[in-house]
């Protein structure tokens, strides 16, 4: 069966510093992949997606960049963390077209002090 | 541009009545949706979904209804349990947009027992 590792599961950063989160999937081959952050009190909002190694798409210009180095890893960064950059940020997969579910990881609580 | 809207942030149901959660959507390419249920510090899990070619899928307790002339979807949940209580998520897909998927805000479900 397929699993979705993040880490690390919480994190507090000062600004300025710099951010990697990873996620990782197994028990699947060319998933898509992508990134979401839910801020306090709002929805998700798709941060990157990745349809291959090395295909990353960005959905909202930000602080924040992608890469996927493997075909099962994706990576989540920043140079230099804002305050604004606080909040919950999920690593979902999925298989296939626009017809199939995503599936998330557990997450990862960025607080930015 | 909210292109996907729960309008009731939050709603309260007895144990045993029908909780009726409702998501309206403005796309008209969107043919593929689906419900995510999100309890407090974890990653959204797949509920259920359905095809633009539908109007009705039901899974056990769950039920989900398309409306497409009204561009209105609900989730309805009969029986409620307590255990039920946690944020419900909306969202939706586009067959030319790569399986991205568009959230709504959610609505946050508490079941009183």
């Amino acid at each position: 069966s397929q699993t979705i590792h993040q880490w690390p599961a919480t994190l507090v950063q000062p600004v300025g510093s710099p951010l990697s989160l990873e996620c990782t999937v197994e028990g699947t081959s060319n998933p898509n992949l992508y990134w979401y952050r839910q801020a306090a009190g709002r929805g998700l909002q798709l941060l990157f997606y990745s349809v291959g190694i090395g295909q990353i798409s960005s959905e909202v210009p930000q602080n924040l960049s992608a890469s996927r180095p493997q075909d099962r890893q994706f990576i989540l960064s920043s140079k230099k963390l804002l305050l604004s950059d606080s909040g919950f940020y999920l690593c979902a997969w999925s298989v296939g077209g626009a017809l199939y579910e995503q599936y998330f990881g557990p997450g990862t609580r960025l607080t930015v002090t | 541009d909210q292109q996907v809207k729960q309008n009731s942030p939050s709603l309260s149901v007895q144990e045993g009545r029908i909780s009726i959660l409702n998501c309206d959507y403005t796309n008209s390419m969107f043919d593929y949706f689906l419900w995510y249920k999100k309890y407090p510090a974890e990653g959204p899990t797949f509920l259920i979904s359905i095809s633009s070619i539908k109007d009705k899928n039901e899974d056990g307790r769950f039920t989900v209804f398309l409306n497409k002339s009204a561009k209105h979807l609900s989730l309805h949940i009969v029986p409620s349990q307590p255990g039920d209580s946690a944020v419900y998520f909306c969202a939706a897909s586009a067959g030319n947009q790569g399986g991205k998927l568009i959230f709504g805000q959610g609505t946050e479900l508490s079941v009183k027992p």
